[in-house]
């Protein structure tokens, strides 16, 4: 199994771009979560998916969309970039809701808005 | 809404010694989870220990350990017998317990960088 993958794992943006980033997981999990890293705040949930074809909004969804139209895959959008997201983006999956079940993260996209 | 914080932006250790992380957390819940992941330059968040509220017992795995008192909403991590391979962002995590809308959401606190010297 190759867990969770991000693509890209780098990218730079110039103000006003847009770009996508994608999560794949082949863990067959129910749930899946895009999370932004900066420095000082930890990681910070932008949207949330609990299921193929659902979406909710996280703590900090301003300026991203998301979609999950497959099961395996969760779309991280930007349509308009600004420096405020420059960031590391992190995805993660987590097969349900047993206490149990562990949340697996992705390696991580490092995205830089000049 | 749930808050964690981690008052030590840094901390070192040396070599074989032993290191707290301190990380306090705010919530009106009585059940939940918290969670310390280790963070390495890679930047992979790996799963250090997990701990549930509703257990009295201290949460161990090997060498990691905590110390959980819900009353005063602390959860820190000891680390014993350092390695070099400890060195790496830790954070300390909430989860809320199943049911409700919180869909498994984790709540993180702002990071703790360890340095361990040889």
């Amino acid at each position: 199994n190759a867990g969770v993958t991000q693509t890209p794992k780098f990218r730079v943006l110039k103000t006003g771009q847009s770009m996508t980033l994608l999560c794949a997981q082949d863990m067959n999990h129910e749930y899946m979560y895009w999370y932004r890293q900066d420095p000082g705040m930890g990681l910070r949930l932008i949207h949330y998916s609990v299921g193929e074809g659902t979406t909710a909004k996280g703590e900090v969804p301003d300026g991203y969309n998301v979609s999950r139209l497959k099961k395996q895959n969760f779309l991280l959008g930007l349509e308009s970039a600004a420096p405020s997201q420059t960031s590391v983006y992190f995805c993660a999956s987590r097969r349900g809701t047993s206490v149990l079940n562990e949340q697996f993260f992705g390696p991580g996209t490092r995205l830089t808005v000049l | 809404a749930q808050t964690v914080t981690q008052s030590q932006p840094e901390m070192s250790v040396q070599e074989a010694e032993t290191v707290t992380l301190s990380c306090t957390y705010d919530t009106s819940e009585s059940d939940y989870y918290l969670f310390w992941y280790k963070q390495p330059p890679s930047r992979q968040m790996i799963l250090v220990i997990r701990q549930e509220a509703y257990k009295q017992q201290n949460a161990t795995e090997n060498r990691f350990s905590v110390n959980f008192q819900k009353a005063a909403k602390s959860f820190s991590l000891k680390i014993s017998d350092s390695q070099l391979g400890d060195a790496a962002m830790y954070f300390c995590a909430y989860r809320s317990a199943p049911g409700g809308t919180s869909y498994g959401k984790l709540t993180f606190g702002q990071g703790t960088i360890l340095t361990v010297h040889p």
